[in-house]
């Protein structure tokens, strides 16, 4: 089992609408989330930074469950601009500190 | 302010063949980290460098040698290239261990045939 466990998709959106994916992480001692996005071809770059509280940046909300060890991202409005593959990181407590990068989900907004 | 950067950003190598990969950054970061990515799967860490003279085994090392002799550059080696290295390699910087915002480069794309 993958340590960071993301549906690959394709998540195909019409512009405009709200589109949610979920993340799920198996070890337990996992300290701190993030979601980055990646654009084809391209380097990863920082999207945000997930909350134990929930946290929402313009369009953007993410939320944390560590109950049930999964993290979610949620995109209001989706433009064409946010078509990207979202990777879903996690950086556990040990003594490196390493983080621990999903697979990525897929999504295609179309207009 | 260029950031991190990558070179080459292409290559094609022979089996056996060797080449290094410079990563570069000017803000003065600690932390470096090469990472590299597959179809399906997530960024995998190959070495990383807590600092200047200093480097440190990943997840996926094998066939991998780093050094970080200054600072501002972090350098992969593979020595006998194999087909199974053929990936997308990324380098990434950041401030200290507890700054989360990792700064990348473009990546080198190389296939080993």
């Amino acid at each position: 089992r993958k340590e960071v466990e993301q549906d690959p998709g394709p998540f195909n959106v019409p512009e405009g609408a709200t589109v949610a994916f979920n993340c799920t992480y198996s070890n337990s001692a996992s300290q701190s989330f993030f979601w980055y996005r990646q654009d084809c071809r391209k380097e990863p770059k920082l999207l945000m930074s997930v909350y134990s509280s929930g946290n929402e940046d313009g369009r953007f909300t993410a939320q944390l469950n560590r109950a049930s060890q999964y993290i979610s991202l949620l995109i209001r409005d989706s433009k064409l601009s946010d078509s990207a593959t979202y990777l879903c990181v996690v950086k556990v407590m040990d003594s490196n500190y390493q983080l621990i990068w999903g697979a990525g989900t897929k999504l295609i907004i179309k207009p | 302010n260029a950031g991190v950067t990558q070179t080459p950003k292409f290559r094609v190598l022979k089996t056996g063949q060797s080449m290094t990969l410079l990563c570069a950054q000017d803000m003065n970061h600690e932390y470096m980290y090469w990472y590299r990515q597959d179809p399906g799967m997530g960024l995998r860490l190959i070495h990383y460098s807590v600092g200047e003279g200093t480097t440190a085994k990943g997840e996926v090392p094998d066939g991998y040698n780093v050094s970080r002799l200054k600072k501002q550059n972090f350098l992969l080696g593979l020595e006998s290239a194999a087909p199974s290295q053929t990936s997308v390699y990324f380098c990434a910087s950041v401030r200290d261990r507890d700054n989360y915002g990792y700064t990348f480069g473009s990546g080198t794309r190389l296939t080993v045939v």
